[in-house]
């Protein structure tokens, strides 16, 4: 069963620090996955896409990371802000049908305390 | 920023009555899709269209609808809305390439009473 696995579900940390999210993912044949932010009662909105053959991906203060032979990935922020309080979803699409298919994680939520 | 658009961007409505979600996007994408999303959980595929006069249904049972007459319009109706209804709808597209990514709307947060 194609599944995407989150961890932790919830983080606290202080402004400032850094933090790192978990993705585990059991998705076959994978295409590429993603990582979303959503910020409270808004839509997803793209952090970073990886495919296949990337490892890490940077965009400005978010890193991320793939194992594709683990099925893992990981989202690093660096140097937290307030408005990084958000949920944090990773996103893994198959390649095995026309669709494309999107298999969304949980996500994460992050609160940045001042 | 992406083009997509939702409306309304909150709904409260009694039972029983007909609602319809507009979902419209200007970048000419092939494939849009409708999701679900209930507080602190994650996004589930109700619907989705690969083009003009192609609609399917997702992965979670719903009693929604949905039309795709025109490339960038694809609204999501409710014949008859019932309180187990309330939750957030998100609409997302993306174009045909298979590793481009989704773009989202900003979601429709329905409530109803």
């Amino acid at each position: 069963k194609n599944q995407v696995e989150q961890s932790p579900q919830s983080l606290i940390i202080l402004e400032g620090k850094n933090c790192t999210l978990q993705c585990n993912y059991t998705v076959s044949p994978f295409s590429n996955l993603r990582w979303y932010k959503q910020d409270t009662g808004r839509g997803p909105v793209s952090l970073t896409i990886m495919t296949f053959s990337e490892n890490t991906k940077s965009n400005g203060r978010y890193t991320a990371t793939l194992d594709a032979d683990t099925k893992q990935s990981s989202l690093h922020i660096t140097a937290s802000q307030l408005s990084d309080s958000a949920s944090y979803i990773c996103v893994v699409s198959d390649r095995g049908s026309t669709l494309g298919r999107l298999y969304f994680g949980r996500g994460t939520q992050l609160t940045v305390w001042p | 920023e992406a083009d997509i658009y939702q409306t309304p961007r909150y709904l409260v409505i009694g039972t029983g009555k007909k609602i319809t979600l507009e979902c419209s996007q200007t970048m000419g994408h092939d494939k849009m899709y409708w999701y679900q999303q209930d507080p602190g959980m994650e996004l589930h595929l109700i619907h989705y269209s690969y083009g003009v006069n192609s609609t399917e249904k997702g992965d979670l049972s719903s009693e929604s609808t949905v039309s795709r007459i025109r490339t960038e319009h694809f609204p999501l109706t409710l014949e008859s809305a019932r309180p187990s209804h309330t939750s957030q709808y998100l609409c997302a597209s993306s174009d045909t390439a298979g590793s481009t990514e989704a773009f989202f709307g900003q979601g429709t947060r329905l409530t109803v009473v």
